[in-house]
């Protein structure tokens, strides 16, 4: 059964502050590693993670996948308020479904 | 393009009530899934479709059937609604293909089961 762990669950920053999220799987047959955005309603996609080592970035955000110990890190640099929300992270697997397993999320708030 | 459209937003249903959960999609997208998330937790896959036709069962499949007969269209049906099943429910879409992964979802159906 595939599985994916988030970590913290919680977190609790100041504007400014640097954050890390974690996510680390197990899955049978990786395709893909994805992470999302889920503010009051629906997640919306950020990275969509495939190849070990290589960063993917956009804007503030930026995260990276290491194949080998089966985790993956969320970095958000000079957080804003706007960036509360919690943050999902999945794993797909190489079948003909596509089907991903989603973390329980790590709920990120930034205070003023 | 209006995306992934889910109907009802918001739904109390009484226990032992059924129900059907429509999403409609314009996307032209082959793979279709409705998920749950209940509170604090991840997604939890209900059940799946690859094509028109074709559908089968995710993680937690029991008191829900779907069925898929238009690409566009996924229905899911709540049968005998119990208190567990209070969720609020979300259908999503990906294209086929090998740079697949990125699902689109609805904005979701908030269902309360009193």
């Amino acid at each position: 059964e595939d599985k994916v762990v988030q970590s913290p669950l919680s977190l609790v920053v100041h504007e400014g502050d640097t954050v890390t999220l974690n996510c680390s799987y197990e899955v049978t047959n990786f395709r893909s590693l994805l992470w999302y955005k889920q503010e009051k309603k629906a997640p919306t996609f950020l990275f969509m993670l495939t190849s070990s080592g290589i960063e993917k970035k956009s804007g503030r955000l930026s995260s990276i996948l290491d194949k080998k110990e089966l985790f993956s890190i969320l970095n958000i640099t000079a957080t804003q308020t706007g960036d509360s929300a919690v943050y999902l992270c999945a794993v797909e697997p190489n079948t003909n479904a596509g089907k991903s397993t989603f973390g329980d999320g790590t709920t990120l708030t930034v205070k003023p | 393009n209006a995306g992934v459209t889910q109907t009802p937003k918001f739904r109390i249903l009484k226990i032992g009530q059924s129900m059907t959960l429509q999403c409609a999609q314009d996307m032209n997208h082959n793979y279709m899934y409705w998920y749950r998330q209940d509170p604090g937790m991840g997604l939890k896959l209900i059940y799946y479709s690859v094509g028109a036709g074709i559908t089968d069962k995710g993680e937690v499949p029991n008191g829900y059937n779907v069925s898929r007969s238009t690409t566009e269209d996924f229905p899911l049906r709540l049968e005998l609604a119990a208190p567990s099943q209070t969720s609020v429910y979300f259908c999503a879409t990906t294209a086929q293909g090998w740079n697949t992964g990125e699902l689109f979802f609805g904005e979701g159906s908030r269902l309360t089961v009193l």
